[in-house]
């Protein structure tokens, strides 16, 4: 099935550690997208990256980093710098420059 | 940055009625979409409507880009189309830029 996965679906971390969230496509897409959406908000974007090795950061990349060594994965690692990183986050992806953006089925993180 | 307003935040309908969402947006856009997010999280695009009028089944939209605002109508509303609708755009940088969302419930 072609498509966008995120793992874990939930995710606990203690305070000091930094957790990776994993976001994986084969849909052959170019472009990939990290968002964070607190409740009752919208999406807001993290990091955004256009082609393999090379990203950049959205309006909140504070605390936050990634990498694009594989047009195929695109992980987001949310550091202990990030004071406040319970939230929900969406990876997306999109094949260029005025196509649709698709969307993975997010990934819980709870601090604790 | 682009501002994005949708309205109303909140919506209830009876199931069968009808409704309409707006999304005003306050710079000149080369990129619209509608997405619908389920009670799970997921977000399902709806249209991707940078102008003109879509329809597809009950949903239809439309954006006057001239007057920057989009509008989704939902006819014959069912209980399955609970759940929040998000109108996002973009400038030509690359990047969304998403409202707040509409809060909408169908009760049977």
């Amino acid at each position: 099935d072609g498509g966008i996965t995120q793992s874990p679906k939930y995710l606990f971390r203690k305070e000091g550690q930094n957790v990776t969230l994993s976001c994986e496509q084969n849909l052959n897409h170019d472009a990939m997208y990290w968002y964070r959406q607190d409740p009752g908000q919208g999406l807001r974007l993290i990091y955004y990256s256009q082609i393999v090795n090379d990203f950049q950061k959205g309006d909140i990349a504070e605390g936050y980093s990634v990498s694009r060594e594989k047009k195929e994965s695109f992980p987001l690692t949310v550091t202990s710098a990030q004071k406040n990183p319970t939230a929900f986050y969406l990876c997306a992806s999109r094949r260029g420059t005025k196509e649709t953006q698709y969307f993975g089925p997010g990934t819980r993180l709870l601090v604790l | 940055g682009i501002q994005v307003e949708q309205s109303p935040p909140d919506l209830i309908l009876q199931e069968g009625a009808n409704s309409t969402l707006r999304c005003n947006f306050s710079d000149s856009v080369n990129n619209l979409q509608w997405f619908h997010q389920n009670p799970w999280g997921q977000l399902i695009n709806l249209f991707y409507i940078p102008s003109g009028t879509k329809q597809n089944g009950r949903l239809s939209a439309t954006t006057v880009a001239t007057e920057r605002y989009s509008l989704l109508y939902i006819s014959s509303s069912q209980t399955t189309d609970s759940g929040v609708y998000f109108c996002a755009v973009e400038r030509g940088n690359n990047r969304l830029a998403f409202g707040k969302g509409n809060q909408v419930v169908v009760i049977p």
